[in-house]
């Protein structure tokens, strides 16, 4: 089975504060992804990498950067939190090319900024 | 625009019936791939079905299968015979043509009622 593990089920930091969240898979999956949940909002997607060191902007990238120094590991991070970051954090991967396949994802991070 | 949209945010539904859940989104690509996943209340989010947008066949997983219209860009979820266990929330989501990137709608908030 593939498994997506993220560092942290429940994260509580300070404004201003910088914040890594680790991403790990273990399939030899090329893509990595990062969204974040709000409800009603569904699932934005915040930066993806096709491959190590590679990474592209998604759709809500403002505020957050990204780190992949190795093909199982994906790291967001939040260079200064604001308490508009509160919110679940997801990691995704999968295989192939271009969404022709599904996404596993990790577990979640809650991330509460106060 | 490219968008999901999940117009019931919730519904509910009596153990053992049956309950669709509608999915509609907006594209020009000829080919793409649709999906749908689980989310149960704290745990990972899984995928239920994946369809193939060149395919005329609705794709089947035991008790869940798919209405595909590809000229209306509808992709609705029939889950049969409905258990505790498929409570949950229910995202569509579909690939997009040329990136690595996936488009999920609001979800649905799906309640099966003993």
């Amino acid at each position: 089975d593939v498994k997506v593990t993220q560092s942290s089920r429940y994260l509580v930091k300070r404004t201003g504060e910088k914040v890594f969240l680790e991403c790990v898979q273990d399939m030899d999956h090329e893509n990595m992804f990062w969204y974040r949940q709000d409800p009603g909002l569904g699932l934005r997607l915040i930066y993806f990498s096709y491959d190590v060191k590679m990474k592209e902007k998604g759709d809500i990238p403002e505020g957050y950067s990204v780190s992949r120094e190795k093909k199982e590991r994906f790291s967001l991070i939040l260079e200064s939190a604001s308490t508009n970051q509160t919110s679940m954090y997801l990691c995704a991967s999968s295989w192939g090319v271009q969404g022709s396949y599904e996404q596993y994802f990790g577990p979640g991070t809650r991330l509460t900024v106060t | 625009a490219q968008t999901v949209t999940q117009s019931q945010p919730e519904m509910s539904v009596q153990e053992a019936e049956t309950v669709t859940l509608s999915c509609t989104y907006d594209t020009s690509e000829s080919n793409y791939y649709l999906f749908w996943y689980k989310q149960p209340p704290s745990r990972q989010m899984i995928l239920v079905i994946r369809q193939e947008a060149y395919k005329q066949q609705n794709a089947t997983e035991n008790r869940f299968s798919v209405n595909f219209q590809k000229a209306a860009k509808s992709f609705s979820l029939k889950i049969s015979d409905s258990q505790l266990g498929d409570t949950a929330m229910y995202f569509c989501a579909r690939s997009t043509s040329g990136t690595y990137k996936y488009i999920f709608g609001t979800g649905t908030r799906l309640k099966v009622l003993a």
